[in-house]
Protein backbone atom coordinates (compact mmCIF):
# COMPACT_ATOMS: atom_id res chain seq x y z
CA UNK A 1 0.00 0.00 0.00
CA UNK A 2 0.89 3.59 -0.84
CA UNK A 3 2.23 5.53 1.94
CA UNK A 4 3.51 9.34 2.76
CA UNK A 5 6.38 10.42 5.28
CA UNK A 6 6.59 14.33 6.06
CA UNK A 7 8.59 15.45 8.77
CA UNK A 8 9.57 16.76 10.89
CA UNK A 9 6.04 17.24 12.83
CA UNK A 10 6.99 20.91 14.13
CA UNK A 11 9.90 23.29 13.77
CA UNK A 12 10.56 26.18 15.60
CA UNK A 13 12.72 28.65 13.28
CA UNK A 14 14.61 32.16 13.82
CA UNK A 15 14.12 34.27 11.25
CA UNK A 16 16.88 34.07 8.32
CA UNK A 17 17.50 30.62 9.04
CA UNK A 18 17.59 28.67 6.29
CA UNK A 19 14.32 25.34 5.70
CA UNK A 20 14.39 21.56 4.54
CA UNK A 21 10.70 19.94 5.00
CA UNK A 22 11.17 16.67 3.68
CA UNK A 23 8.74 14.55 2.11
CA UNK A 24 8.62 11.14 0.78
CA UNK A 25 6.18 8.79 -0.84
CA UNK A 26 6.18 4.58 -0.77
CA UNK A 27 4.30 2.24 -3.02
CA UNK A 28 4.17 4.08 -5.67
CA UNK A 29 6.00 5.89 -8.88
CA UNK A 30 5.75 8.58 -10.85
CA UNK A 31 3.35 10.35 -8.71
CA UNK A 32 2.45 13.89 -8.82
CA UNK A 33 3.86 15.75 -6.00
CA UNK A 34 2.38 19.04 -4.05
CA UNK A 35 3.74 21.34 -1.43
CA UNK A 36 0.43 23.24 0.96
CA UNK A 37 0.54 25.54 2.60
CA UNK A 38 -2.12 25.92 5.75
CA UNK A 39 -2.46 29.24 7.60
CA UNK A 40 -4.69 29.39 11.10
CA UNK A 41 -7.62 29.25 10.13
CA UNK A 42 -7.55 29.32 6.39
CA UNK A 43 -7.64 27.07 3.29
CA UNK A 44 -4.98 25.08 2.00
CA UNK A 45 -2.63 27.33 -0.45
CA UNK A 46 -1.13 25.43 -3.47
CA UNK A 47 2.71 26.55 -3.12
CA UNK A 48 4.48 24.03 -5.95
CA UNK A 49 3.52 20.38 -7.71
CA UNK A 50 5.36 18.21 -9.54
CA UNK A 51 4.80 15.90 -12.21
CA UNK A 52 8.73 14.17 -12.67
CA UNK A 53 12.16 14.35 -11.43
CA UNK A 54 13.50 18.25 -11.49
CA UNK A 55 9.83 19.52 -13.09
CA UNK A 56 8.66 22.17 -10.31
CA UNK A 57 5.87 24.46 -11.06
CA UNK A 58 5.57 27.15 -8.49
CA UNK A 59 1.86 28.48 -7.70
CA UNK A 60 2.81 31.47 -5.94
CA UNK A 61 5.57 33.83 -6.09
CA UNK A 62 7.55 33.67 -2.24
CA UNK A 63 10.50 32.98 -0.46
CA UNK A 64 9.93 29.24 -0.80
CA UNK A 65 11.61 26.98 -3.30
CA UNK A 66 10.78 23.23 -3.99
CA UNK A 67 12.87 20.24 -5.23
CA UNK A 68 12.37 16.80 -6.38
CA UNK A 69 15.88 15.25 -6.85
CA UNK A 70 14.24 11.34 -6.88
CA UNK A 71 11.05 10.36 -8.00
CA UNK A 72 9.36 10.02 -4.77
CA UNK A 73 10.97 12.70 -2.75
CA UNK A 74 9.87 16.00 -2.43
CA UNK A 75 11.58 18.80 -0.51
CA UNK A 76 10.58 22.40 0.45
CA UNK A 77 13.46 24.58 1.16
CA UNK A 78 14.11 28.55 2.06
CA UNK A 79 17.63 30.15 1.80
CA UNK A 80 16.53 32.96 4.73
CA UNK A 81 12.83 32.25 6.50
CA UNK A 82 10.50 35.24 7.27
CA UNK A 83 8.03 35.75 9.61
CA UNK A 84 4.88 35.32 7.29
CA UNK A 85 6.75 32.05 6.50
CA UNK A 86 5.50 30.27 10.03
CA UNK A 87 1.95 27.82 8.99
CA UNK A 88 1.10 24.46 8.51
CA UNK A 89 2.94 22.93 5.60
CA UNK A 90 1.34 19.83 3.82
CA UNK A 91 2.89 17.57 1.11
CA UNK A 92 0.36 15.06 -0.83
CA UNK A 93 0.84 13.06 -4.03
CA UNK A 94 -1.64 11.92 -6.09
CA UNK A 95 -1.68 9.32 -9.34
CA UNK A 96 -0.02 10.85 -12.30
CA UNK A 97 -2.30 9.26 -14.64
CA UNK A 98 -6.07 10.13 -14.33
CA UNK A 99 -7.60 13.22 -14.28
CA UNK A 100 -10.35 11.85 -11.23
CA UNK A 101 -7.64 10.79 -8.72
CA UNK A 102 -7.51 12.12 -5.30
CA UNK A 103 -5.05 13.62 -2.94
CA UNK A 104 -3.50 11.53 -0.23
CA UNK A 105 -1.61 13.93 2.50
CA UNK A 106 1.01 13.68 5.23
CA UNK A 107 0.60 14.77 8.69
CA UNK A 108 1.97 18.38 7.73
CA UNK A 109 4.85 20.46 9.51
CA UNK A 110 3.46 23.35 11.67
CA UNK A 111 6.74 26.01 10.95
CA UNK A 112 6.82 28.98 13.73
CA UNK A 113 9.28 31.13 12.82
CA UNK A 114 10.26 33.69 15.48
CA UNK B 1 -5.76 31.41 -6.10
CA UNK B 2 -8.52 29.56 -4.02
CA UNK B 3 -11.29 28.12 -6.18
CA UNK B 4 -13.96 26.61 -3.84
CA UNK B 5 -15.10 28.47 -1.44
CA UNK B 6 -17.14 27.12 1.14
CA UNK B 7 -20.27 27.79 3.38
CA UNK B 8 -20.86 28.65 6.40
CA UNK B 9 -17.32 29.02 7.51
CA UNK B 10 -18.25 27.39 10.89
CA UNK B 11 -21.27 25.35 11.44
CA UNK B 12 -22.80 24.08 14.99
CA UNK B 13 -25.30 21.13 15.50
CA UNK B 14 -26.25 18.56 17.99
CA UNK B 15 -25.70 14.84 17.89
CA UNK B 16 -27.75 13.31 15.41
CA UNK B 17 -28.80 16.13 13.20
CA UNK B 18 -28.05 16.69 9.78
CA UNK B 19 -25.18 18.91 8.66
CA UNK B 20 -24.94 20.70 5.32
CA UNK B 21 -22.12 22.67 3.62
CA UNK B 22 -21.57 24.29 0.35
CA UNK B 23 -18.94 24.61 -2.21
CA UNK B 24 -18.69 26.99 -4.99
CA UNK B 25 -16.12 27.41 -7.91
CA UNK B 26 -15.14 29.58 -10.24
CA UNK B 27 -13.90 27.81 -13.85
CA UNK B 28 -14.21 24.59 -15.38
CA UNK B 29 -13.20 21.03 -13.52
CA UNK B 30 -13.03 17.84 -13.78
CA UNK B 31 -14.26 16.77 -10.91
CA UNK B 32 -14.97 17.93 -7.43
CA UNK B 33 -13.64 16.41 -4.47
CA UNK B 34 -14.53 16.68 -0.38
CA UNK B 35 -11.50 16.18 2.46
CA UNK B 36 -12.00 16.08 5.95
CA UNK B 37 -9.13 18.00 8.66
CA UNK B 38 -9.45 16.91 11.73
CA UNK B 39 -7.19 19.73 14.38
CA UNK B 40 -3.89 19.83 13.60
CA UNK B 41 -3.69 17.17 11.00
CA UNK B 42 -3.54 16.00 7.57
CA UNK B 43 -6.63 15.98 5.15
CA UNK B 44 -8.59 12.89 4.25
CA UNK B 45 -10.15 12.20 1.58
CA UNK B 46 -14.24 11.41 1.50
CA UNK B 47 -15.69 11.36 -1.68
CA UNK B 48 -14.72 12.38 -5.16
CA UNK B 49 -17.45 13.26 -8.12
CA UNK B 50 -16.74 13.62 -11.46
CA UNK B 51 -18.33 16.40 -13.43
CA UNK B 52 -21.33 14.29 -15.20
CA UNK B 53 -22.50 13.04 -12.07
CA UNK B 54 -25.08 15.05 -10.02
CA UNK B 55 -25.61 12.87 -7.06
CA UNK B 56 -23.05 10.15 -4.93
CA UNK B 57 -23.36 8.66 -1.60
CA UNK B 58 -21.28 6.60 0.58
CA UNK B 59 -22.05 5.89 3.84
CA UNK B 60 -23.62 8.89 5.88
CA UNK B 61 -22.32 11.33 2.92
CA UNK B 62 -24.17 12.35 -0.05
CA UNK B 63 -22.70 15.39 -2.01
CA UNK B 64 -24.43 16.97 -5.13
CA UNK B 65 -22.38 18.64 -8.16
CA UNK B 66 -24.44 21.54 -10.08
CA UNK B 67 -21.93 22.22 -12.73
CA UNK B 68 -24.35 24.99 -14.59
CA UNK B 69 -24.38 26.45 -10.91
CA UNK B 70 -20.60 25.83 -10.02
CA UNK B 71 -21.71 24.89 -6.78
CA UNK B 72 -21.63 21.58 -4.68
CA UNK B 73 -22.81 20.26 -1.70
CA UNK B 74 -21.56 17.82 1.22
CA UNK B 75 -24.27 16.38 3.31
CA UNK B 76 -23.73 14.37 6.78
CA UNK B 77 -26.76 12.60 8.06
CA UNK B 78 -26.99 11.45 11.78
CA UNK B 79 -24.03 13.15 12.97
CA UNK B 80 -21.78 12.39 15.72
CA UNK B 81 -19.23 14.23 17.79
CA UNK B 82 -16.36 12.22 15.91
CA UNK B 83 -17.99 13.89 12.81
CA UNK B 84 -16.16 17.07 14.60
CA UNK B 85 -13.57 18.99 11.82
CA UNK B 86 -13.04 21.11 9.15
CA UNK B 87 -14.37 20.03 5.55
CA UNK B 88 -12.77 21.58 2.34
CA UNK B 89 -14.30 21.28 -0.88
CA UNK B 90 -11.44 20.87 -3.58
CA UNK B 91 -11.30 21.09 -7.55
CA UNK B 92 -9.60 19.19 -9.40
CA UNK B 93 -8.40 20.32 -12.99
CA UNK B 94 -6.30 19.45 -15.75
CA UNK B 95 -4.62 21.45 -18.04
CA UNK B 96 -2.05 19.41 -20.60
CA UNK B 97 0.09 16.53 -18.21
CA UNK B 98 -0.29 18.94 -15.29
CA UNK B 99 -3.41 17.92 -12.37
CA UNK B 100 -4.00 20.12 -9.39
CA UNK B 101 -6.28 20.33 -6.62
CA UNK B 102 -7.31 23.45 -6.05
CA UNK B 103 -8.77 23.39 -2.18
CA UNK B 104 -11.24 26.45 -0.52
CA UNK B 105 -11.04 27.42 3.02
CA UNK B 106 -13.11 25.35 4.39
CA UNK B 107 -16.01 24.61 6.78
CA UNK B 108 -15.33 24.14 11.02
CA UNK B 109 -17.80 21.82 11.61
CA UNK B 110 -18.86 21.08 15.61
CA UNK B 111 -21.19 18.45 16.37
CA UNK B 112 -22.46 18.74 20.27
CA UNK B 113 -22.87 15.56 22.09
Amino acid sequence: SQTIHQWPATLVQPVGSPLSLECTVEGTSNPNLYWYRQAAGRGLQLLFYSVGIGQISSEVPQNLSASRPQDRQFILSSKKLLLSDSGFYLCAWSLFLGLNTEAFFGQGTRLTVV
Amino acid sequence: SQQGEEDPQALSIQEGENATMNCSYKTSINNLQWYRQNSGRGLVHLILIRSNEREKHSGRLRVTLDTSKKSSSLLITASRAADTASYFCATGNSGGSNYKLTFGKGTLLTVNP
